[in-house]
């Protein structure tokens, strides 16, 4: 599976927007890139993923890089609830023994300060 | 309207006791995964149903089974519980192996002791 690369760790104060970014150099053509968090004591959530364009949602933006090298989430206006580890998944949906499964790599912990 | 109920949330089982997990959805979707999370590491595919069809991950212990009785229903079974097994252990569903979203439930901690 395509690996990604993400920071330990990033800090934002609320109401401010956060860039989470994640590279993924080895990314192949049939590759989607998928977001989800984990909030504290909970299971992960699906946030958003995208192919080749840039994408919006009610949660969240995904801008991806021309090459689709790297990306990044973009938290328009955090809250305090946005505090949780952000995990940045390469999903391989082309078929094979992959069969577009999640792998998860160890995230982001977000810090948000009031 | 919990989609993806995982019983018990918590779970203290003894050193070699089986233990079952419990998980069960509303969304009606053809797919259920577990996944294995412990202390401060990434959640970890276990094994997944595509409706009665097992598919069992490479790396994954013979120590751990699964049911899907029915479409509602998945366990995961623990046949002799060590204590490297004890995590928080998660369940969740999509519509299709290639659908696009997975819903998670909340997990269910494991104690051994």
């Amino acid at each position: 599976d395509a690996k990604t690369t993400q920071p330990n760790s990033m800090e934002s104060n609320e109401e401010e927007p956060v860039h989470l970014p994640c590279n993924h150099s080895t990314i192949s053509g049939t590759d989607y890139i998928h977001w989800y968090r984990q909030l504290p004591s909970q299971g992960p959530e699906y946030v958003i993923h995208g192919l080749t364009s840039n994408v919006n949602n009610r949660m969240a933006s995904l801008a991806i890089a021309e090459d689709r090298k790297s990306s990044t989430l973009i938290l328009h206006r955090a809250t305090l609830r946005d505090a949780a580890v952000y995990y940045c998944i390469l999903r391989d949906v082309s078929g094979g023994t992959s069969y577009g499964k999640l792998t998860f790599g160890q995230g982001t912990i977000l810090t948000v300060h009031p | 309207d919990a989609m993806v109920i995982q019983n018990p949330r918590y779970q203290v089982t003894q050193f070699g006791k089986p233990v079952t997990l419990s998980c069960s959805q509303t969304l009606n979707h053809n797919v259920m995964y577990w996944y294995q999370q412990k202390s401060s590491q990434a959640p970890k595919l276990l094994f997944h149903y595509y409706d009665k069809d097992f598919n069992n991950e490479a790396d994954t212990p013979d120590n751990f089974q699964s049911r899907r009785p029915n479409t509602s229903f998945c366990f995961l079974d623990i046949r002799s519980p060590g204590l490297g097994d004890a995590a928080m252990y998660l369940c969740a569903t999509s519509r299709e192996v290639k659908g696009v979203t997975q819903y998670f439930g909340p997990g269910t901690r494991l104690l051994v002791l």
